[in-house]
Formats: C-alpha cells, sequence, structure tokens
C-alpha cells in the first residue's frame, strides 16, 4: 500500500497562488483516482484518469481544477488561484489494470495536505 | 445516485468494549463493499472487504462486518477494542465489476480510552 507516493505531503500557499499534486501509482497500475477530504468530511471523488486519459471527472469543480496522468511521469492535481475553501487533504489512490474486472478496491497514497493562508 | 451513509460521527469507547460501526448504502445493483481506516497521520488501509458469498466476512485485526442485503447495510464488528484502534473508519460502495467510483460514507472517529 505504500506503492502509492504522493508529494508533498504538506503545501503551504497564499491565495492566489497554484497548487501541484503529484502521484505516482503502485507499479504496475494505470488506473489513479484523487479524492479530496475536507475538514470532518468523508473522502469526496473528484477524478479518475487513466495513462493520458481523463475516464471520469464528475467531481472536480468546474473552475481552477485540473488533472492529468501522463505517458510518462506522475499523475499531477492542478489547483489554480487557490482559495481558503482549497485547504484540505488530497489523497491519491490507485488500482491495478483490468484483469478479471475493475473490483473497486483501491490502494491509497499518504494524502497531500494543502494549506491555503 | 449511490450514496453510503454512517451513522455515528464519533464514538467512544473503554478498552475491552464491543464496536459495531453503522453503515448504509444506497444503490440499485450488486455493489462491492467495503471498510477502510484511516490511522492517526496514515493513508488510507483496506480493513476488508465484501464482494460475493458469505456475507459475514473477516479481516485485519480482528474486525469483522456483515453484508444485510435486506437493510442495505454492512455494519463493522470488533469483539473487544484495543487503544490501538483509535482511528477513523470510512464505509465505501461500488459498482460490482467498476472501480470507476468507490464512494465514500463521512467517517466514524473512533476514541478508545485506556
Amino acid at each position: 500500500n505504500a506503492g502509492v507516493m504522493q508529494n508533498p505531503r504538506h503545501l503551504v500557499r497564499r491565495r492566489g497562488q497554484e497548487a501541484r499534486l503529484r502521484c505516482s501509482p503502485m507499479k504496475g497500475h494505470s488506473h489513479v483516482y484523487w479524492y479530496r477530504q475536507l475538514p470532518e468530511e468523508g473522502l469526496k471523488f473528484m477524478v479518475y484518469l487513466q495513462k493520458e486519459n481523463i475516464i471520469d471527472e464528475s467531481g472536480m469543480p468546474k473552475e481552477r481544477f485540473s488533472a492529468e496522468f501522463p505517458k510518462e511521469g506522475p499523475s499531477i492535481l492542478r489547483i489554480q488561484q487557490v482559495v481558503r475553501g482549497d485547504s484540505a487533504a488530497y489523497f491519491c489512490a490507485s488500482s491495478p489494470n483490468g484483469a478479471g474486472g475493475h473490483t473497486g478496491e483501491l490502494f491509497f497514497g499518504e494524502g497531500s495536505r494543502l494549506t491555503v493562508l | 445516485a449511490q450514496s453510503v451513509s454512517q451513522h455515528n460521527h464519533h464514538v467512544i469507547l473503554s478498552e475491552a468494549a464491543s464496536l459495531e460501526l453503522g453503515c448504509n448504502y444506497s444503490y440499485g445493483g450488486t455493489v462491492n463493499l467495503f471498510w477502510y481506516v484511516q490511522y492517526p497521520g496514515q493513508h488510507l488501509q483496506l480493513l476488508l472487504k465484501y464482494f460475493s458469498g458469505d456475507p459475514l466476512v473477516k479481516g485485519i485485526k480482528g474486525f469483522e462486518a456483515e453484508f444485510i442485503k435486506s437493510k442495505f447495510s454492512f455494519n463493522l464488528r470488533k469483539p473487544s477494542v484495543q487503544w490501538s484502534d483509535t482511528a477513523e473508519y470510512f464505509c465505501a460502495a461500488a459498482p460490482s465489476g467498476s472501480a470507476r467510483q468507490l464512494t465514500f460514507g463521512s467517517g466514524t472517529q473512533l476514541t478508545v480510552l485506556p
């Protein structure tokens, strides 16, 4: 489970700056998910990506947020012009290729905690 | 739309007490069900999962959960909690055959007093 690597673990930004969060999935996993955990709330789905494709972004705010998972390198969640309400823990998870079908089991990273001043 | 409800936001128990955390899901089709645990400062870890078969599933650290289809429930239980069980517990559900969108409950913070 520790194979999902997220960085940075903690990020502090001032309002209006950009935040970039990175996620390297477990070896052999090509499905990446981003979740947001607001204070005292559960995890909320944001986006599901496969290599070079966004599969489901129904949980992404319409503005300022974007995600990518390039052919080479980690997945990146980008938040432009951050506001205080963006302060949260952002968790990345991965799942293996679809051999045997998708089971729904995800493997999580340790999260990136964004604080907007 | 799929949803997962956890009834208790915060549960406080003494060591050796029995634990039951409620979870109900709302979904019209067949679902896979999960309990994840998040220890302080750590990532989410899978506690146990139900896909099919025996509705009573056993997980790590003495936890178990029972899937009751008629009640749309998947409650988590442990006969005797320990101080080290202090953590946040999340119930989650996903449509069978799809990892497209795992839906989480809002979580239950369990505090076990020594």
